[in-house]
């Protein structure tokens, strides 16, 4: 158990619709990770959060959004979803904005 | 941009015996972080071990090693007394060192090794 968690574990949706994945980073860590792993584009980042502030941004598609509350864990909101974006979606956090990345369970979406 | 290629979709190892996954990357940097991940069925990213590209000494953790060729741009991963449980996908990633940039992780295709009896 790497202490990071995250809800809900499964998710299926239909197309068109809107999900949000939530990520609660292990105790004191500041940076949260997003990162989507699917059979075409295998693990890609998505988006860093460092104490609320987006640091950095990766392949993340317009419809998807991210943010970070001031206790710490993070939303990834999908939107206007499309077959395509059934992946896992992993979060991860480490200590600082530098350091180890400790990874989630991921959520599994399913886009029907 | 960094990329990692691991050019062995699949591998398989007698329980017991020994396995190398290769991995090869390519940066203009000098200074940086390599890992390999381990993803078992349940989907998990375990963090197996990591090498400092400043730090010549390969990298051991148990019956895990890697050999880093740093010329070469080359970072394989050698188990050893292989175990049922080792069996999974590997992945091969790197990370800047520098702190202006993001501290983001690239990950190689991954390479799914099976443990036979």
């Amino acid at each position: 158990d790497s202490g990071v968690t995250q809800t809900p574990k499964h998710l299926i949706t239909a197309t068109g619709q809107r999900v949000t994945l939530r990520c609660s980073p292990r105790s004191g860590d500041l940076s949260v990770y997003w990162y989507q792993q699917s059979l075409d584009q295998g693990l890609q980042f998505l988006i860093q959060y460092y104490n609320g502030e987006e640091r950095a941004k990766g392949n993340i598609l317009e419809r998807f959004s991210a943010q970070q509350f001031p206790d710490l864990h993070s939303e990834l909101n999908l939107s206007s979803l499309e077959l395509g974006d059934s992946a896992l979606y992993f979060c991860a956090s480490s200590v600082a904005f530098w350091g180890e990345q400790y990874f989630g369970p991921g959520t599994r979406l399913t886009v029907t | 941009a960094q990329t990692v290629t691991q050019s062995q979709p699949e591998m398989s190892v007698q329980e017991a015996e020994t396995v190398t996954l290769s991995c090869t990357y390519d940066t203009s940097e000098s200074d940086y972080y390599l890992f390999w991940y381990k993803q078992p069925p349940s989907r998990q990213m375990i963090l197996v071990i990591r090498q400092e590209a400043y730090k010549q000494q390969n990298a051991t953790e148990n019956r895990f090693s890697v050999n880093f060729q740093k010329a070469a741009k080359s970072f394989s991963l050698k188990i050893s007394d292989s175990q049922l449980g080792d069996a999974a996908m590997y992945f091969c990633a790197y990370r800047s060192s520098n702190t202006g940039t993001a501290s983001k992780l690239t990950f190689g295709t991954g390479t799914r090794l099976q443990v036979t009896l």
